[in-house]
């Protein structure tokens, strides 16, 4: 039962270096999310995926791409790093299509710093 | 855009005591679920509530959703050390977004 994967669980960059959280689900989930988490401000939405081939913005998605062309992965592009992208990043999954109506599987988080 | 707050940010107690954790949407939820995130882990949902008014046990943890379905709150009896950790509520928004409120950290100590 591996439910949510997500590498790396650790990575150091430095400013305007790319790089791919990657992420992948066995459960045959339609939703995909990926949040990011800081100090005093919460779980914040990058991005989601309601489905394969489609993908839209979240809460802050500046400086984040995404793509989904297969139900099992969503993986999560830094295109040139910034430190302000220093934080820890969660794909979560859920059963159904439309958030808040199932619960939501988290990965166990992919940390990142830049430097 | 939707907001959902949460208070206390944090919360010290001493094992034995009660802790409460309010959440508070500036919008009315479809639904509310609560997630719970010990320290260094990942969140893990709790519960989902759905009625107006609807009150949901799960052993010491007593979850509430507001007759006007804009408030939650969670109440945990008689804390333990097993409790330590931040709970968040969260609710749907539009299209799909799911917004979780700002966390409540609850600290416990012998």
């Amino acid at each position: 039962n591996a439910g949510v994967t997500q590498t790396p669980k650790f990575q150091v960059l430095k400013t305007g270096q790319s790089m791919t959280l990657q992420c992948a689900q066995d459960m045959n989930h339609e939703y995909m999310s990926w949040y990011r988490q800081d100090p005093g401000m919460g779980l914040r939405l990058i991005h989601y995926s309601v489905g394969a081939g489609i993908t839209d913005q979240g809460e802050v998605p500046n400086g984040y791409n995404v793509s989904r062309s297969t139900t099992e992965d969503f993986p999560l592009r830094l295109l040139s790093a910034a430190p302000s992208q220093t934080s820890v990043y969660f794909c979560a999954s859920s059963y159904l299509a439309g958030a808040g109506t199932g619960e939501l599987f988290f990965g166990e988080g992919s940390r990142l710093t830049v430097l | 855009g939707q907001q959902v707050m949460q208070i206390p940010q944090y919360q010290h107690v001493q094992e034995g005591e009660d802790f409460t954790t309010y959440c508070n949407s500036s919008t009315t939820l479809s639904n509310i679920q609560w997630y719970k995130q010990r320290p260094g882990g990942h969140p893990v949902f709790l519960i989902q509530l759905v009625k107006s008014g609807e009150v949901k046990k799960q052993k010491r943890l007593t979850f509430q959703f507001g007759e006007a379905k804009k408030n939650s709150s969670l109440h945990i009896t008689a804390t333990q050390t097993t409790d330590v950790g931040t709970y968040f509520c969260a609710g749907p928004g539009t299209a799909s977004k799911l917004t979780f409120g700002t966390g409540t950290r609850l600290q416990v100590t012998l």
